[in-house]
């Protein structure tokens, strides 16, 4: 069975400073990974994905996140960190993925709570 | 034009009660997912549906009925509502094309709040 740990709870950085959130996950076969942003009453919006390729893919408002499998991980970074991007990032890895129909199903990790300081 | 809709947006009830929640997406996609939120923010599938067909079911009680009137809409029941199912639930939807593999988008989330 697939799983996703994200190690860090929560996490403050400055504003203006770089930002890295960890993802390590467990699956069998090759991963599709994902990270959401959720932000306060709000749904979850897709930052980036990984399904193949290039290991190192760009996302939205400024994110990118590395795909290492050698460490099983996944995790995400921004250069900058803005006040907008106070919220919970949680990373997810897609399990059935080949599968036809709603076979798929997505697995989260616990999420980490990044706030900004100004 | 909102992709995945949910409503209600809060849902307060008594224990006991029996209540819905509804989920509509205008994507076109033929995959939806029902998934709880608890306290912790820990998100956990509880059903998947395709083209109205059950396909996933991630042992949730069966106080739990998901229907699936259409491929756009996927609606869950939940019968004698218990304190333990105050969360906030979220429906989700996916295209499911061949081989490819398409992300799930999601609803904004209904907060149930069982008193």
């Amino acid at each position: 069975a697939q799983s996703v740990t994200q190690p860090d709870i929560h996490i403050t950085v400055s504003e203006g400073a770089s930002l890295e959130l960890r993802c390590n996950y467990s699956y069998g076969a090759t991963p599709y990974l994902f990270w959401y942003v959720q932000s306060p009453g709000q749904g979850l919006q897709l930052l980036l994905k990984y399904f193949s390729g290039d290991t190192l893919v760009q996302g939205i408002k400024g994110f990118e996140a590395e795909f290492k499998r050698s460490q099983s991980s996944f995790n995400l970074r921004k250069p900058s960190v803005h006040w907008s991007d106070a919220a919970e990032y949680f990373c997810a890895v897609g399990a059935g993925a080949k599968l036809t129909g709603g076979g798929n199903k997505l697995t989260f990790g616990t999420g980490t709570q990044l706030k900004v300081e100004l | 034009d909102t992709a995945v809709s949910q409503t209600p947006k809060y849902l307060v009830t008594q224990m006991g009660n029996d209540k819905s929640i509804k989920c509509e997406q205008n994507l076109g996609h033929d995959t939806m997912y029902w998934y709880k939120q608890d306290s912790k923010k820990f998100l956990k599938i509880m059903f998947s549906y395709n083209n109205k067909e059950l396909i996933i079911n991630e042992t949730v009680p069966n106080r739990f009925s998901p229907k699936s009137p259409d491929k756009a809409h996927l609606n869950l029941h939940i019968n004698s509502l218990e304190l333990g199912d105050s969360a906030v639930y979220f429906c989700a939807s996916r295209n499911t094309p061949g081989s490819s593999y398409n992300e799930q988008f999601f609803g904004p989330g209904t907060r149930l709040t069982v008193l």
